[in-house]
């Protein structure tokens, strides 16, 4: 399973785009990049998942290099209520568990 | 917007007890899952069932835990005898194709004392 580094927190005023960006060297052929986000006391909430180039959906972008080594998510014009821990995981797309590290804390001030 | 459920929300239980914690993946989902996450610390994944078996499970997930599809609707962990340091909070996710992209369920909150 590739290793993930992302920082561990970020701090951002409303109305402003956040980039997150995540490290992933030893990415494999096979992995996918996915995105998670908790607010506190809540399970984990998919936001989305991507293999190269870029992937958009209603909630967010997500930007990747030609070599996979990382990626970033971007979160356009984010509001109070985007303040959460965001996760980076690579895996195999049909994974059989996700893996979990310490996210980036990210906080919005108004 | 379908999604996944779980009762109770918060189990508070004594040492040596046995607990069972329920969850109602989303109804065309095939792919189901159990993640614990510890005050403060990561989500950390325990067992994942498909076609009525597990089909992988961690280290975590040792002969004290087993999950169960008791009929088409609900998925089950049961903890046999609770140890202290069971206490998390126990999510439920699904998915429709064992991909990466999950749907957990609001947790339950395992009290051990």
């Amino acid at each position: 399973l590739a290793k993930t580094t992302q920082p561990i927190s970020m701090d951002s005023y409303e109305g402003q785009e956040v980039n997150i960006t995540c490290s992933h060297n030893n990415i494999a052929t096979n992995d996918y990049i996915t995105w998670y986000q908790q607010f506190p006391s809540q399970g984990p909430r998919f936001i989305i998942q991507g293999y190269k180039t870029k992937v958009t959906n209603e909630v967010a972008s997500l930007f990747i290099p030609a070599d996979r080594k990382s990626s970033t998510l971007s979160l356009p014009r984010v509001s109070l209520s985007d303040t959460a821990v965001y996760y980076c995981l690579v895996g195999d797309y049909n994974t059989d568990k996700l893996i979990f590290g310490t996210g980036t804390r990210l906080q919005v001030f108004p | 917007e379908p999604e996944v459920t779980q009762t109770p929300s918060h189990q508070v239980t004594q040492m040596g007890q046995e607990v069972i914690l329920r969850c109602v993946p989303i109804s065309n989902h095939l792919y189901f899952y159990w993640y614990r996450q510890i005050l403060g610390q990561k989500v950390e994944f325990l067992v994942s069932f498909y076609n009525n078996e597990i089909s992988e499970k961690s280290e975590i997930f040792d002969d004290q835990f087993s999950v169960e599809r008791p009929d088409g609707s609900n998925f089950t962990l049961k903890i046999r005898s609770t140890k202290l340091e069971d206490s998390a909070m126990y999510f439920c996710a699904s998915s429709v194709d064992g991909s990466g992209e999950q749907y957990f369920g609001p947790g339950t909150r395992l009290t051990v004392t």
